[in-house]
């Protein structure tokens, strides 16, 4: 049973326009939740993270928005690049005092010029 | 330059063969994790270290096997017990198992002929 979940495989955007990629989780014990992105043959690296007791966190061109009632949360891009063309994860962690971080499957973005 | 190496970067082995898998780090992390990823999948947890000397089973921990005799080493043992063996396998490490925040080395793609 999947913990998180983001429900599309895909997504594609032209360059210049804002990417929003979505995640949904169904443990309300999560509190820590990442985003991490993924090159081809490449390791998962580190994007972006937020704590439960904030509902926004904003890096440059990146803002995670996280809905814990809706237990969902979202990563936006403004404006994405064709250098942002990658699989996107998101992370959930904090159930049960564990901060080992529970994957969704990835959402591939592509970055049209 | 501070990071997870995992070597090699492609193994083949034939079926019923055990084949071990290389990570080691210089981030002076206590924690490390070993994951698999198939196509369509997340980030699966198959084994993990707290410290050394110490390690737990993550959630498909059948037919492998690790050790962690020193802090900057974790490798993993694939069994011939482990059906479908073939995979992307991902190492990680953190300061800790209560810090989310993971590092990735760039994986190695096993395939069993």
């Amino acid at each position: 049973d999947q913990q998180v979940k983001q429900n599309s495989p895909s997504l594609s955007v032209q360059e210049g326009r804002i990417s929003i990629l979505n995640c949904d989780y169904t443990n309300s014990m999560f509190d820590y939740f990442l985003w991490y992105k993924k090159y081809p043959a490449e390791g998962p690296t580190f994007l972006i993270s937020i704590s439960s007791i904030k509902d926004k966190n904003e890096d440059g061109r990146f803002t995670v928005f996280l809905n814990k009632s809706a237990k969902h949360l979202s990563l936006h891009i403004v404006p994405s690049q064709p250098g942002d063309s990658a699989v996107y994860f998101c992370a959930a962690s904090g159930s049960g005092g564990s901060y080992i971080p529970t994957f969704g499957r990835g959402t591939s973005l592509i970055v049209h010029p | 330059d501070g990071g997870i190496t995992q070597s090699p970067k492609y193994l083949f082995r034939k079926e019923g063969q055990n084949v071990t898998l290389s990570c080691e780090q210089n981030l002076n992390h206590d924690a490390m994790y070993w994951y698999r990823q198939d196509p369509g999948q997340g980030l699966r947890l198959i084994y993990y270290s707290q410290i050394v000397n110490d390690f737990q089973k993550g959630d498909i921990a059948e037919g492998y096997s690790v050790s962690r005799e020193k802090k900057e080493s974790f490798p993993l043992t694939v069994t011939s017990a482990q059906k479908n063996p073939t995979a992307f396998y991902l190492c990680a490490s953190s300061i800790s198992t209560l810090s989310g925040t993971q590092h990735f080395g760039d994986g190695t793609r096993l395939s069993i002929l």
